[in-house]
């Protein structure tokens, strides 16, 4: 099993549509969690970043994670095609490592 | 300021043949990284560095090899590459301030071993 846990998708809206992203995690001593944004032939680049439980919110975008339930989301509001691209999950301990998702496949249509 | 900088941006490959992928930050960075992107499996780490002269092992390091001389460079060298091999290479750096530090990522590098 791996760590971070997320669909591959990929996942297809129509513009304006409100989207959820979403991940799971085994280790509880994650407590560091991030959205990473990656456009086609791109590096990733970081989008949304929260420690321990709660939610951040900027922009359009919102960030939500449950400790209890292990659970990380990311929610798009008024979502553009421009916000077309692989959306990834990542999680730290603190340390040196961080552990990432497969990444969302995410098509906003116009 | 040209944040991650990885060269060369394609390559392709015979099975057997060596090469060395670079990477350079300009932004003085103690933390490097080496991670391979394959479709389905997200990005795996190989190898990294947490300063000159320092490299450790991650999840995926067999068949790779790297050094890290200078601070702004971290190599990533194929002795022997295979078609397993073939893969999107990503380097990033990181501050060590914190973990709440993002990872800059370059742009990667098209691996194809034939």
């Amino acid at each position: 099993q791996k760590e971070v846990e997320q669909d591959p998708g990929p996942l297809s809206v129509p513009e304006g549509a409100i989207v959820s992203l979403n991940c799971t995690y085994s280790n509880s001593a994650f407590q560091y969690f991030m959205w990473y944004r990656q456009y086609s032939r791109k590096g990733p680049e970081l989008l949304m970043y929260t420690y321990s439980s709660g939610n951040k919110e900027d922009g359009r975008f919102t960030a939500q994670v449950d400790k209890s339930s292990k659970y990380i989301s990311l929610f798009i509001r008024d979502s553009q095609p421009s916000d077309s691209a692989t959306y990834l999950c990542a999680a730290d301990t603190g340390g040196f490592k961080t552990i990432f998702g497969a990444g969302t496949r995410l098509f906003v249509k116009a | 300021n040209a944040g991650v900088t990885q060269t060369p941006k394609f390559r392709v490959l015979k099975t057997g043949q060596s090469m060395t992928l670079l990477c350079a930050q300009d932004m003085n960075h103690e933390y490097m990284y080496w991670y391979r992107q394959d479709p389905g499996m997200g990005l795996r780490l190989i190898h990294y560095s947490v300063g000159e002269g320092t490299t450790a092992k991650g999840e995926v390091p067999d068949g790779y090899n790297v050094s890290r001389l200078k601070k702004q460079n971290f190599l990533l060298g194929l002795e022997s590459a295979a078609p397993s091999q073939t893969s999107v290479y990503f380097c990033a750096s990181r501050s060590p301030r914190g973990p709440n530090q993002p990872q800059h990522f370059g742009d990667g590098t098209r691996l194809s071993i034939l």
